[in-house]
């Protein structure tokens, strides 16, 4: 069965500390997206990720692959109330299938 | 460069009535999929489709059907909505022949089932 796990499913935390959310993934997998999702919008891109080691950067967010262990990660450095939205990771199956994990709703307290 | 569009934005449907939703994408992808979120859930897929002429089932694929005559579209049909359809609709598309790029998406169709 495909199945993606996100944890933790919210998160408040002060501005300026530092948090990672953690996405894993039941079987082998070609590709891993991470999207944003403010509240009443659709989804924005923030990352894919294809290999093994992967990691991109974009200002304070980081995401990882580890596709031995079926993680990625996303690691935010020194949060700003701006950064609070949903956050998704989605796997992208060889069967062509794209499943998404329940997402994170991250707050970030002033 | 319009990117992913979804009709209508919103829906009211009464239990019972048929409706379609249109998604349209001028990226040329191969890929197009229609998605449901509803609280708590995340997304779920509905169906898919690696190119025209062919469409798979995702993870709730009942209550709905598709077809992909061209390219371009892939509407979503829903034969007799049932309150439980009451859902905000995301299509997307993306390109597997270069994997490394993302899947756009819609804005998203809310439907209401009374």
């Amino acid at each position: 069965e495909l199945k993606v796990e996100q944890n933790p499913l919210f998160l408040s935390m002060q501005e300026g500390k530092n948090y990672t959310i953690y996405c894993n993934y039941s079987t082998t997998s070609d590709r891993l997206y991470w999207y944003r999702q403010d509240p009443g919008k659709s989804l924005e891109s923030l990352f894919v990720l294809l290999s093994n080691g992967a990691v991109k950067q974009e200002g304070r967010l980081m995401a990882s692959l580890d596709t031995k262990a079926r993680l990625s990660t996303l690691h935010i450095t020194a949060a700003v109330h701006d950064l609070s939205a949903t956050y998704f990771c989605a796997v992208g199956f060889r069967d062509d299938k794209i499943i998404f994990g329940k997402g994170t709703r991250l707050h970030i307290l002033p | 460069n319009a990117g992913v569009t979804q009709t209508p934005k919103f829906q009211v449907l009464k239990t019972g009535q048929s409706m379609t939703l249109q998604c349209a994408q001028d990226m040329n992808h191969e890929y197009m999929s229609w998605y449901r979120q509803d609280p708590g859930m995340g997304l779920r897929l509905i169906h898919y489709s690696v190119g025209a002429g062919i469409t798979d089932q995702g993870e709730v694929p009942n209550g709905y059907n598709v077809s992909r005559s061209t390219t371009e579209d892939f509407p979503l049909r829903l034969l007799s909505a049932a309150p439980s359809q009451t859902s905000v609709y995301f299509c997307a598309s993306s390109s597997r022949r270069f994997m490394n790029t993302e899947a756009f998406f819609g804005q998203g169709t809310r439907l209401t089932v009374v």
